[in-house]
Order: C-alpha cells, then structure tokens, then sequence
C-alpha cells in the first residue's frame, strides 16, 4: 500500500457537476497539501493543513472548497468548475510543518481532472 | 518575483551522464530540492541541499551554489528508468517551496 493514496486517479466532469477528490495517508504525517499541476507549469500549492487546520489558501477560487477531517484524510470538494481547471491534482504530506525539518513531501499520483 | 529556471526538455544517451541545472531567484533562501517524477506517478523527493557543495547518493548528485543562485543534479550511468521529469524546488525565507516547470529527460538506446 502506497503512503499517500488518491482517488479517483481519472474524474470528468461537467461545469455544472459536483465532485470531490479524496486523499488518504497512512504515514503518520500531521501536514498535508494540494497542488495543481498543469502542463509545463510549476506545481500551484493551493491549500495547506497541519494538524487539521488549515494554514493556506492560495487565493484559490471559491469552486475549490477543501476539507481536512483528520490528519489522515483531505478531501477537496469541486463546484462549477471551469475548463480552465482540468489539471492533474495531487495531495501530498510532510512530517509537520516544523521548520526544524527539510520538510520532505510525500505526494499521491494524483488526480487527473477534466472539466468539459 | 520569485523565479526558478530549468531546461523544459533534455535528452541523452543510455550508459551518459547527465546534468540537470537549476538557476533560482527567490526571496531568502531555506534549501533546495529535487524530485523525480514519472510520466503518470507521483513526485518522489531526490534530494535536499542547503549549503555549499556536492551531495551524492548513489547514481543521483546534487550541487548547490547559493552565492550563484544555482543547482545542479547529475545523473551518472543512465538508465531507461531515468527518462522522467526533475523537479527543482527551493524554500524561501518564509518557508513556502517555489517551484520550477520541471525538466523532461528523455533517455535514449
């Protein structure tokens, strides 16, 4: 089993639709992340939790709402969502945020997003 | 702004060596990464640098020059395994990671 799961792996969708995305970790991290990662762009950190609080927004638009119920699980809850977001959305988590440490990222494979 | 710069795209030969470079212009500077990652997986962490040097680890080096703003990572006996895309990130003086595009290696036979 990997450290950090994501599903779906594939999600299509319509601009009206409703969908979530759902990220799992099994490493005993307390901070974890979403990224946006588009073609030949640099990773977009949008959301940051640590110890379940939510420490960043990224001035990300309202239609990506996030949920972190444990230090486990993050969740990113998708509305009306534009063709401009289809992307490939990836989780990922640290030890902590504690600056002491290099702050090493484990992600999931992802979640490839197509908006229609 | 903050900046990172790496080549989009590089290809060698099966057997080479490789050097992946790495120019950043960040506010305050808190270590340098590298990440892996293959076409359709996950980013997987390389290697870490936060002072002056050479950090080896098996095939995989990383060198940091933080008076010149420059990294690089060098891969030593290529292998088809290694087409991938290499990621370079740095930590600013606020600790958040500032990301480059990534460069595509592509290895041939």
């Amino acid at each position: 089993e990997t450290g950090v799961t994501q599903t779906p792996r594939h999600l299509v969708m319509g601009m009206t639709n409703k969908k979530s995305l759902k990220c799992e970790q099994h490493l005993g991290h307390n901070a974890m992340y979403w990224y946006k990662q588009s073609a030949k762009k640099p990773l977009e950190l949008m959301f940051v939790y640590n110890f379940k609080e939510q420490t960043e927004n990224n001035s990300v638009p309202s239609r990506f709402s996030p949920e972190c119920p444990n230090s486990s699980h993050l969740f990113l809850h998708l509305h009306t969502l534009q063709p401009e977001d289809s992307a490939l959305y990836l989780c990922a988590s640290s030890q902590d945020l504690d600056r002491a440490h290099t702050g090493e990222l484990f992600f999931g494979e992802g979640s490839r997003l197509t908006v229609l | 702004g903050q900046n990172i710069d790496q080549p989009t795209e590089m290809t060698a030969t099966e057997g080479a060596i490789v050097q992946i470079n790495c120019t950043y212009q960040t506010s305050g500077f808190n270590g340098l990464f590298w990440y892996q990652q293959h076409a359709g997986e996950a980013p997987t962490f390389l290697s870490y640098n936060v002072l002056d040097g050479l950090e080896e680890k098996g095939r995989f080096s990383s060198f940091l020059s933080r008076s010149k703003g420059y990294s690089y990572l060098l891969l030593k006996e290529l292998q088809m395994k290694d087409s991938a895309s290499y990621l370079c990130a740095v930590k600013d003086s606020n600790y958040q990671l500032i990301w480059g595009a990534g460069t595509k290696l592509i290895i041939k036979p």
